[in-house]
């Protein structure tokens, strides 16, 4: 596509349910990233996929945070047992090969509560 | 861990004045990037700096990479209402793989 592709835009969910959070890269990006962002604040590392390499996990708060890319190409970023402190816009951005800039998508805002 | 560190945290303006933004690593970047997230919006990509002491330019838009490569900054000449946003240095470390960490973000406002 154009651009980066998230969905849904907004989803509000009760505590203590999982939701999943979709990304479309661009087309040909093998670089692809997850952050988060807090009202106000600056944007934290979650997870970095680069083409058939495992993915860095390092930035994933807990263990109900998971993300998987399925052929190279779409992401999806799970949270279960959603928490209060979990909300926040879910950014996703791809690049071409991880070494120029990143294109982001207009984010997800979850609301937990 | 890698950290990242911008000040000012906030800067008023006057349309017309000048501004900059200061980036420092606790490590030594191999190389930097600079983002600009409008209110509301997502951030946006500017510029990326590789080699130690690069300077580079777009329009009223100045940036730098230190001599030691653990420090960037930001330079907006005659700033606009246009100008308005938050902007993001990103570092990537000599050992990791373009894992970029953000920055804590300049927050600028322009008054008219």
């Amino acid at each position: 596509g154009a651009g980066v592709s998230q969905s849904p835009s907004n989803k509000v969910t009760e505590k203590g349910k999982d939701v999943e959070l979709r990304c479309d890269p661009i087309s040909g990006h093998t670089a692809l990233y997850w952050y988060r962002q807090s009202l106000g604040q600056g944007l934290e590392f979650l997870i970095y996929f680069q083409g058939n390499s495992a993915p860095d996990k390092s930035g994933l708060p807990s263990d109900r945070f998971s993300a998987e890319r399925t052929g190279g190409s779409v992401s999806t970023l799970t949270i279960q047992r959603t928490q209060q402190e979990d909300s926040a816009v879910y950014l996703c951005a791809s690049s071409f090969t991880g070494r120029d800039g990143y294109t982001f998508g207009s984010g997800t805002r979850l609301t937990v509560v | 861990g890698q950290q990242v560190m911008q000040i000012p945290q906030y800067q008023h303006v006057q349309e017309g004045e000048d501004f900059t933004t200061y980036c420092n690593s606790s490590t030594t970047l191999s190389n930097i990037q600079w983002y600009k997230q409008r209110p509301g919006g997502h951030p946006v990509f500017l510029i990326q700096l590789v080699k130690s002491g690069e300077v580079k330019k777009q329009k009223r838009l100045t940036f730098q990479f230190g001599e030691a490569k653990k420090n960037s900054s930001l330079h907006i000449t005659a700033t606009q209402t246009t100008d308005v946003g938050t902007y993001f240095c990103a570092g990537s470390t000599p050992e990791g793989t373009y894992k970029y960490i953000f920055g804590t973000g300049t927050r600028l406002k322009v008054l008219a």
